[in-house]
């Protein structure tokens, strides 16, 4: 089974410039993630979609980051414009479903920004 | 609001040796989730096990078991015969039913030779 892709593995931007990622989740799997890891801290939410539907948003920044899944497969975060505190590891997650509802979250490899 | 409370930043354990990595939460909730995750240098987090409230009995998986103690808001992770792989920060984390999933600071732990 194929793990969770995404892309680029590493980004360097100055301030102000836009920036994009990539999500690739398990084939399947109807519910995607985005975090964001700063260096030190463990990884937060930004948002969760289940299938084509936004979940949970309530901690992404909406005046510069934007994230759409198309079809309920392949997802893309977008920061316009990037600031220097969006420095940090960008991680993707997707799950399935289940009842019992004790699913386990597949991590990808994760982006990591620099912005200069 | 929930937390996580990873009290360690760092640790370290000879190999063959036995750590444990201690994290406390903070929830009103009486059924909940806790989970253990390894995050390597690669970045990918690998989920090493996973307690579920309602559970008394300590989830294990291999060298992995857990401590918890659901009372006192305690999910401490043993790792026994420690091996060099097993170096990586370590991440406690809890969750409710359709909750968002809430880390703490992590610990990293250091396996040496």
């Amino acid at each position: 089974e194929a793990g969770v892709a995404q892309s680029p593995r590493y980004k360097i931007i100055e301030k102000r410039q836009s920036v994009a990622f990539w999500c690739n989740p398990i084939s399947g799997h109807a519910t995607l993630y985005w975090y964001q890891q700063i260096l030190g801290q463990g990884p937060k939410l930004l948002i969760q979609f289940q299938n084509n539907g936004v979940v949970d948003d309530s901690q992404l920044p909406k005046d510069r980051f934007s994230a759409e899944r198309l079809k309920g497969v392949d997802s893309t975060l977008k920061i316009q414009p990037a600031k220097l505190e969006d420095s940090a590891v960008y991680l993707c997650a997707s799950s399935l479903i289940r009842l019992a509802d004790t699913y386990e979250q597949y991590f990808g490899p994760g982006t990591r920004l620099t912005v200069t | 609001a929930q937390t996580v409370t990873q009290s360690q930043p760092e640790m370290s354990v000879q190999e063959a040796e036995t750590v444990t990595l201690s994290c406390t939460y903070d929830t009103s909730e009486s059924d909940y989730y806790l989970f253990w995750y390894k995050q390597p240098p690669s970045r990918q987090m690998i989920l090493v096990i996973r307690q579920e409230a309602y559970k008394q009995q300590n989830a294990t998986e291999n060298r992995f078991s857990v401590n918890f103690q659901k009372a006192a808001k305690s999910f401490s992770l043993k790792i026994s015969d420690s091996q060099l792989g097993d170096a990586a920060m370590y991440f406690c984390a809890y969750r409710t039913s359709g909750s968002r999933l809430t880390f703490g600071e992590g610990t990293q732990l250091t396996v040496n030779p």
